[in-house]
C-alpha cells in the first residue's frame, strides 16, 4: 500500500543552524511530491512540489527539497532556521496527476527552533 | 485575495450530537476538498468537489457523514450522530484547478 514515513515526530535545532527534515515514500511509480507546513491555529500552507524536471526543488521561505529516486525519499532543507520557522510540517505524496484531493500525508514532523 | 473562510473555529459536543461546519473557498475556485486530522497524523481526504458534483468521497463515513455544496460555492460537512473518534480538525481546501490547494484555518471538534 502506498505509504508516507516522516521518521522523525519532533526535531529541535538552534536558530541560525542548518535544517533538514526527511520524508520517504513507497509507491510503485515516481509520485508527485508535496512539503507543507503547519503553524499553531493555522491551515496548512503549501512549501514546494515537485512534479518531474530538476530533482532539486526551490520553495517559499527558503526552502528546498530533494528527490531521490534511488532512496525514495524527499527530504526539505533550509540553510539556517529562523525562530518563525517552528510549526509542524508534512511530507505528501499525489497518488493521480498531481490532484491535491488524492494526497496522502505523512505524519508530521515538529519542528522546534532554540534561540 | 481572501484565504478560505471555515466555521466555527471550535465546537464541544457530547456523543450523539450532530454538528455541522461550514467552508467558504476562495472565489472562483471550482474544487473544494474536506479533510480530517486526527491529533497526531496527516489529513486525510473525506470528499472532493469539482463545482457542485462529487468527484470523490470513498473515504467518507457515510453511515454519519454528510457534505452537500448545493450552488458550487460554499460547502457545509455534517457529523450525524457524533462519536468519540470523529474527534479532529476538519480542514477545508480549494483549489482553482486540480492542483495546489489552498486550507483553511479549520475546525476543531471535540467530542466529549
Amino acid at each position: 500500500a502506498q505509504s508516507v514515513t516522516q521518521p522523525d515526530i519532533h526535531i529541535t535545532v538552534s536558530e541560525g543552524a542548518s535544517l533538514e527534515l526527511r520524508c520517504n515514500y513507497s509507491y510503485g511509480a515516481t509520485p508527485y511530491l508535496f512539503w507543507y507546513v503547519q503553524s499553531p491555529g493555522q491551515g496548512l500552507q503549501l512549501l514546494l512540489k515537485y512534479f518531474s524536471g530538476d530533482t532539486l526543488v526551490q520553495g517559499i521561505k527558503g526552502f528546498e527539497a530533494e528527490f531521490k529516486r534511488s532512496q525514495s525519499s524527499f527530504n526539505l532543507r533550509k540553510p539556517s532556521v529562523h525562530w518563525s520557522d517552528a510549526a509542524e510540517y508534512f511530507c505528501a505524496v499525489s497518488l493521480k496527476g498531481g490532484s491535491q484531493g488524492n494526497l496522502i500525508f505523512g505524519k508530521g514532523t515538529k519542528l522546534s527552533v532554540k534561540p | 485575495e481572501a484565504g478560505v473562510a471555515q466555521s466555527p473555529r471550535y465546537k464541544i459536543i457530547e456523543k450523539r450530537q450532530s454538528v455541522a461546519f461550514w467552508c467558504n473557498p476562495i472565489s472562483g475556485h471550482a474544487t473544494l476538498y474536506w479533510y480530517q486530522q486526527i491529533l497526531g497524523q496527516g489529513p486525510k481526504l473525506l470528499i472532493q468537489f469539482q463545482n457542485n458534483g462529487v468527484v470523490d468521497d470513498s473515504q467518507l463515513p457515510k453511515d454519519r457523514f454528510s457534505a452537500e455544496r448545493l450552488k458550487g460555492v460554499d460547502s457545509t460537512l455534517k457529523i450525524q450522530p457524533a462519536k468519540l473518534e470523529d474527534s479532529a480538525v476538519y480542514l477545508c481546501a480549494s483549489s482553482e484547478t486540480s492542483l495546489t490547494g489552498y486550507f483553511g484555518p479549520g475546525t476543531r471538534l471535540t467530542v466529549l
